[in-house]
């Protein structure tokens, strides 16, 4: 099992352009999450979807898009990059229910000029 | 909503010693607590995890107590080793499903040879 992946490692965008982060987990579960983690603070939650079909709002979703496309891939789209968008971006997994582990991607570092 | 403190911010120990990072909560539904590694460059990992009716959760060298009345919970590391050297972030949650999950801003451990 890979886990959980994610693509692009890294990308450099420049102020206005657009992009789209993909994920992908191969633990059949029914959640997954996207976060943002800046230097010296924690992970913030951007959007969740808790199951297939459905897509929330996390803690800080302005400037941020998502879709959940099947079980397995949840991607986040930026429409239109802010050098305050720089940051440190994971996707993580759950199988939900009480104990609800996440598992984390290897993260996707998103740099905007 | 959820808060989520998390002190000290750095913490440095000799090898050999033992480790304490405490973490307060503010929603008093909230019912499971992970605790996540993260070494330099890496994905969070979950490395312990108490849910609310435990009071004392124990795993080798690792162990997390939860004060639900005082809305703490603390992450107990013995006989540190360098290898436990990384930042560990806390969170609380109190749904099923991850819309909840709210990370603490990290602790930096450094074990010194």
């Amino acid at each position: 099992n890979a886990g959980v992946t994610q693509t692009p490692k890294f990308q450099v965008l420049k102020t206005g352009q657009s992009m789209t982060l993909q994920c992908a987990q191969d633990m059949n579960h029914n959640s997954m999450y996207w976060y943002r983690q800046d230097p010296g603070m924690g992970l913030r939650l951007i959007y969740y979807s808790a199951s297939e079909g459905t897509t929330d709002k996390g803690e800080v979703p302005n400037g941020y898009n998502v879709s959940r496309l099947n079980k397995r891939e949840f991607s986040l789209r930026l429409e239109s990059a802010a050098p305050s968008q720089t940051s440190v971006y994971f996707c993580a997994s759950s199988e939900g229910g009480p104990r609800n582990e996440q598992f984390f991607g290897p993260g996707t570092r998103l740099t905007v000029l | 909503g959820e808060n989520v403190e998390q002190h000290p911010s750095t913490l440095s120990v000799q090898e050999g010693d033992s480790a304490v990072i405490k973490c307060t909560y503010s929603d008093s539904a909230s019912n499971y607590f992970p605790w996540y590694k993260q070494e330099l460059g890496k994905r969070p990992q979950l490395i312990i995890d108490i849910r609310s009716n435990v009071g004392e959760k124990k795993d080798q060298r690792i162990a997390v107590t939860l004060n639900k009345t005082a809305k703490h919970f603390s992450l107990h590391i013995t006989e540190t080793q360098p290898e436990d050297s990384a930042v560990y972030f806390c969170a609380a949650s109190k749904g099923n499903y991850g819309q909840n999950f709210v990370f603490g801003p990290g602790t930096r451990l450094s074990v010194l040879p």
